[in-house]
């Protein structure tokens, strides 16, 4: 079965420093991974995606991650925060690149960037 | 930019009652999915849609849900006798074939 832990429950950072929301996944096979992005009151925002390739993915809002598959983690970063990404962010996983096949998300991180 | 649309943005039904949420997909997508997320909770997977069927189903799609493409456009979720526990955002999403899922804004489900 496919799982994804987001470890930390709220990150607070400061506007204009580095940002990283933690994902670690769990799949049988080769894992796809998304990052999405809920702001209050909107739906699910797609953010970006590794398929295969360069571990390094960039992605909407400057918004980047790395897939490191010996630590099966895909860590979401932004090399300067903005108050505007305070929002919640949501890591998925599968493990087939079909399209009818669901997405597993984590719990979620709540990014707060603070003024 | 196409995007996934959904109605009601908030549904209030009373308990036992049927309710039907309504999505239009993004026209040239081929794949459809209900998602629902509980307050506070995570994003869990209903069903995927594929073709006038339903490729896929988690324990939580039991014999209360149902989905149906009525027509060439909207892709809806039926519950047939509404419970407490069914409240919840429920989203709507679509893709292309082995692409990233496109979300809409929610419908907001509240069973009193």
């Amino acid at each position: 079965a496919q799982s994804v832990a987001q470890p930390e429950d709220q990150v607070n950072v400061a506007e204009g420093n580095p940002l990283t929301v933690k994902c670690t996944y769990s799949v049988s096979g080769n894992p796809y991974l998304f990052w999405y992005v809920q702001y209050p009151n909107r739906g699910l925002q797609f953010l970006l995606k590794y398929i295969t390739g360069d571990n390094l993915v960039k992605g909407s809002y400057g918004f980047e991650a790395e897939f490191n598959k010996s630590q099966t983690s895909f860590h979401l970063k932004k090399p300067s925060a903005l108050v505007s990404d305070s929002a919640l962010y949501f890591c998925a996983v599968r493990d087939k690149n079909s399209g009818n096949t669901p997405l597993v998300f984590g719990k979620g991180t709540r990014l707060s960037v603070i003024a | 930019e196409p995007e996934v649309t959904q109605t009601p943005s908030h549904q209030v039904t009373q308990m036992g009652q049927e309710v039907i949420l309504r999505c239009v997909p993004i026209s040239n997508h081929l794949y459809f999915y209900w998602y629902r997320q509980i307050l506070g909770q995570k994003v869990e997977f209903l069903v995927s849609f594929y073709n006038n069927e339903i490729s896929e189903k988690s324990e939580i799609f039991d014999d209360q849900f149902s989905v149906e493409r009525p027509d060439g456009s909207n892709f809806t979720l039926k519950i047939r006798s509404t419970k407490l526990e069914d409240s919840a955002m429920y989203f709507c999403a679509s893709s292309e074939y082995s692409s990233e899922q496109f979300f809409g804004p929610g419908t907001r489900l509240t069973v009193l």
